[in-house]
């Protein structure tokens, strides 16, 4: 069964800090993977998706992800953080035909001045 | 662009009530998706429909039913309510027809949710 694991419920970085938030995946067919990001009492909006070709995805905000087959795995990462990326982050597995999602736990990301 | 659009936004409702939630997917998408959020928790997939018509169903209680419409937007509608059904409601919607991968890499678009309370 496809399922995601996000490492690490809480990240905090300092402002202009890289970003770095895990998430591993298990898939018995060749995943599709996405980023949401959740801001408090919002919905989610699509931060980026892989779903074949190139590996290294480039989403909004300046925020990439690398899908990695070896490792199983599809880290979002961002150069330099900014206040305004404080927010609850969710990686998801797309399931089967239909499109269903199904959701890691989530990271909070706290930036710090 | 035009977005999903959920109504209402927040409602408050006493156990052993009812609750109708409303949701408009973004226009020309054919499939709806209903999920349900817990404080601190990620969505839960609840049930989705595609062109009308259920297409798959998650952990949604029997106390709970939705359905699609002639014009594609969504109700959930919920009934006996409990406290434990305090949680946000998201609609998401997407296009599935056409896409290679089967619908699986067409994302999902949510919309604001609705935040229901019960007391």
């Amino acid at each position: 069964a496809q399922s995601v694991t996000q490492l690490g419920s809480h990240v905090s970085v300092s402002e202009g800090a890289l970003v770095l938030l895990r998430c591993n995946y298990s898939s018995s067919v060749p995943p599709y993977l996405f980023w949401y990001v959740q801001y408090p009492n919002q919905g989610l909006q699509l931060l980026l998706k892989y779903t074949t070709g190139a590996t290294l995805v480039k989403g909004i905000n300046g925020f990439e992800a690398e899908f990695k087959k070896s490792e199983t795995s599809f880290h979002l990462t961002k150069p330099s953080a900014h206040m305004s990326d404080a927010a609850e982050y969710f990686c998801a597995v797309s399931l089967g035909k239909g499109g269903k999602l199904i959701f890691g736990q989530g990271t909070e990301l706290s930036v710090k001045p | 662009a035009a977005g999903v659009i959920q109504s209402p936004r927040h409602l408050i409702k006493e156990k052993r009530e009812t609750a109708t939630l409303k949701c408009y997917p973004i226009p020309r998408h054919d499939t709806v998706y209903w999920y349900q959020q817990g404080p601190g928790q990620d969505p839960q997939f609840l049930i989705s429909f595609y062109e009308k018509m259920q297409s798959d169903k998650g952990s949604i209680p029997d106390r709970f039913s939705a359905q699609q419409f002639s014009d594609y937007h969504s109700e959930l509608n919920m009934s006996s309510l409990e406290l434990g059904d305090s949680a946000l409601y998201f609609c998401a919607s997407s296009s599935q027809f056409g896409t290679g991968g089967g619908g699986r890499d067409s994302p999902l678009h949510f919309g604001n949710g609705t935040r229901l309370t019960v007391t």
